[in-house]
């Protein structure tokens, strides 16, 4: 069966350090792969996603990167945090349409919440 | 481009009542439309998804072409049912990517 892990679950980083939050999949392959921010009021934010290794679309501007360096690995990065990138980030994967519309479904990681002190 | 809407940020109803949680969109083309469900400390998860026209839960949802709407509906709230809903929308060609609303808290009273 397919599983998604991300890690870690609280982070308090201050303001300018760096940040790695790293999300992995198990139990599939070429996985579609998803960074959300949870946010009260906005709802879930898409901001990155990946169809492939080294294939990354951005949805927003921002302070924060993602890449994909295999297959099941999706890395949320920045090199200097701001205050306003303290939040509840999520991770997603989903499969590539093979034609049979059912498998659609997204697979949600159990989150991080970032703090930025 | 892609959008869902989610006009209501709260939504509170009696035990028994019925419910709707109202979803609009914004597709050029056939989109694939879902409703996601997050129970307290609980992960996202699928409550139901348009292609399959089912009902889980008591919820229902039909997909309108013609107003845009992706509604769920159940006919009479159970307290179990308190949580936040997401409606989501995923493009069927090219980049497949996610897009979701701003949710809807469900707070049913007893």
């Amino acid at each position: 069966s397919q599983t998604i892990h991300q890690w870690p679950a609280t982070l308090v980083q201050p303001v300018g350090s760096p940040l790695s939050l790293e999300c992995t999949v198990e139990g599939t392959s070429n996985p579609n792969l998803y960074w959300y921010r949870q946010a009260a009021g906005r709802g879930l934010q898409l901001l990155f996603y990946s169809v492939g290794i080294g294939q990354i679309s951005s949805e927003v501007p921002q302070n924060l990167s993602a890449s994909r360096p295999q297959d099941r690995q999706f890395i949320l990065s920045s090199k200097k945090l701001l205050l306003s990138d303290s939040g509840f980030y999520l991770c997603a994967w989903s499969v590539l349409d093979r034609g049979f519309e059912m498998n659609t479904e997204a697979f949600f990681g159990q989150g991080t919440r970032l703090t930025v002190v | 481009a892609q959008r869902v809407t989610q006009p209501e940020k709260l939504l509170s109803v009696f035990k028994g009542a019925p419910v709707e949680l109202k979803c609009n969109y914004s597709y050029s083309g056939s989109p694939e439309l879902f409703w996601y469900v997050q129970y307290s400390r609980q992960r996202l998860q699928l409550l139901l998804r348009h292609i399959s026209r089912e009902s889980i839960k008591g919820f229902t949802a039909d997909l309108n072409k013609g107003e845009t709407s992706f509604h769920l509906k159940k006919p009479f709230a159970q307290e179990e049912d308190s949580a936040m809903y997401y409606c989501a929308l995923r493009s069927t060609s090219g980049t497949y990517k996610y897009i979701f609303g701003t949710g809807t808290r469900l707070k049913v009273l007893a």
